[in-house]
């Protein structure tokens, strides 16, 4: 099935550093891509919708200065958390959709586990 | 917008069944889905439903949906201890991608 690949999986930053984390869909093309932040112990909040070749859509509540979301391609989306401070610490999960195919199956990636000290 | 909700905890015993309950607001949406996640790790898709069915059963899960009252829920039979885990109930609209995530149930299985 289709594979969404999301790397790095866990990355340690320093505080006021900037942190890229990369989406790519492997074997199909995704014009769109989301991604997600989870809290610990909480559920996926819906951050922004990537658009391969405009601007990414946010939810109410996120910076968009501070996450920086660039689709540069119908594989790949990039979530860059930029001045990371330690509330920035969580989890991000990206996911996708194949639009060509019959199925109706987001895949999401691995997630990347941010820490920031 | 969407609102999913689901308890966020379910204690069972080894071998018993599990049923994790979710409810939703938006009478539209289209796909319902569940998730699982295991600790520190990203989402599997356990299975899905269309609003259009009222039950669906892959091996050990049964899921069944009560479009009148917005209630979905997962069935696990013969629970076993790799089961524990977080699970989420998702849904989406039609021709919109975005999915909408419920609170997530944690399950834990007693040996």
């Amino acid at each position: 099935g289709a594979v969404v690949s999301q790397h790095p999986s866990r990355v340690i930053c320093k505080s006021g550093t900037s942190v890229k984390i990369e989406c790519r869909s492997l074997d199909f093309q995704a014009t769109t891509m989301f991604w997600y932040r989870q809290f610990p112990k909480q559920s996926l909040m819906l951050m922004a919708t990537s658009n391969e070749g405009s601007k990414a859509t946010y939810e109410q509540g996120v910076e968009k200065d501070k996450f920086l979301i660039n689709h540069a391609s119908l594989t790949l989306s990039t979530l860059t958390v930029t001045s990371a401070h330690p509330e920035d610490s969580s989890f991000y999960i990206c996911s996708a959709r194949d639009q060509q195919g019959a199925g109706t199956e987001a895949f999401f990636g691995q997630g990347t586990r941010l820490t920031v000290v | 917008g969407e609102d999913v909700e689901q308890s966020l905890f379910l204690s069972v015993r080894e071998g018993d069944s599990s049923v994790i309950n979710c409810t939703y607001t938006d009478s539209s949406s289209t796909y319902l889905y569940w998730y699982k996640q295991e600790p520190g790790a990203g989402l599997q898709l356990l299975t899905y439903i269309f609003s259009n069915m009222d039950m669906k059963q892959d091996q050990r899960l049964t899921v069944l949906l009560n479009k009148k009252d917005k209630h979905l829920s997962l069935r696990i039979a013969d629970t076993q201890t790799g089961d524990s885990a977080i699970y989420f109930c998702a849904g989406t609209l039609e021709g919109y991608q975005k999915v909408t995530f419920g609170t997530g149930t944690k399950l834990q299985v007693i040996p």
